[in-house]
């Protein structure tokens, strides 16, 4: 695709359901993180995988937060039994990894917890 | 693991001055330094990079400064305009780990 894909573009969900998130990273990137951005504030690491290599998860608030990606394409991140505190926009970005840093973003979504 | 400090978290400049937003990290091993854009309601986008290697690079209006005994490295936009408003984040990224660390950002607004 043309850019970095992320959906739904909204999630509203009600306390202690789950929820899936899921990016669609530009073609031939290597690289993925997720990253949460609370209101009004900067970018909290959460994941980030490296081909095949084994995910950086040290960004991971809880054990309710995961995230899975198969080879170097979709990712999926999961929050279970959500909390108020997880209503945020949670960004994804890819890279061509290795010494190409430059992260391209996708929109985000933008996750609210009632 | 890394920590970056970003100040201030709100600059007010008039359009055509000059605005500097400073960025301190924690990790002697970092060595890579972007720069990321964010506009109202729009996706972060990388605006200037640079390596530990080089201490000064410059793109048109923007330049970024890096002082590696002092852990810190500075945005510097010359001769703003309007459209320069929006919120700015540095990152670093540790030689040990690979992913980058974020500042919490700055949201400049250029005063017509």
């Amino acid at each position: 695709g043309a850019g970095v894909s992320q959906s739904p573009s909204n999630k509203v969900t009600e306390k202690g359901k789950d929820v899936e998130l899921r990016c669609d990273p530009i073609s031939g990137h290597t690289a993925l993180y997720w990253y949460r951005q609370r209101l009004g504030q900067g970018l909290e690491f959460l994941i980030y995988f490296q081909g095949n290599s084994a995910p950086d998860k040290s960004g991971l608030p809880s054990d309710r937060f995961s995230a899975e990606r198969t080879g170097e394409s979709v990712s999926t991140l999961t929050i279970q039994r959500t909390q108020q505190e997880d209503s945020a926009v949670y960004l994804c970005a890819s890279s061509l990894g290795r010494l190409n840093e430059k992260l391209f973003f996708g929109s985000g979504t933008q996750l609210s917890v009632l | 693991g890394e920590n970056v400090e970003q100040h201030p978290s709100t600059l007010s400049v008039q359009e055509g001055d000059s605005a500097v937003i400073k960025c301190t990290y924690s990790d002697s091993a970092s060595n890579y330094f972007p720069w990321y854009k964010q506009e109202l309601g729009k996706r972060p986008q990388l605006i200037i990079d640079i390596r530990s290697n080089v201490g000064e690079k410059k793109d048109q209006r923007i330049a970024v400064t890096l002082n590696k005994t002092a852990k810190h490295f500075s945005l510097h936009i010359t001769e703003t305009q309007p459209e320069d408003s929006a919120v700015y984040f540095c990152a670093a990224r540790s030689g040990s780990a690979r992913q980058l660390t974020f500042g919490s950002g700055t949201q400049l607004t250029v005063l017509p």
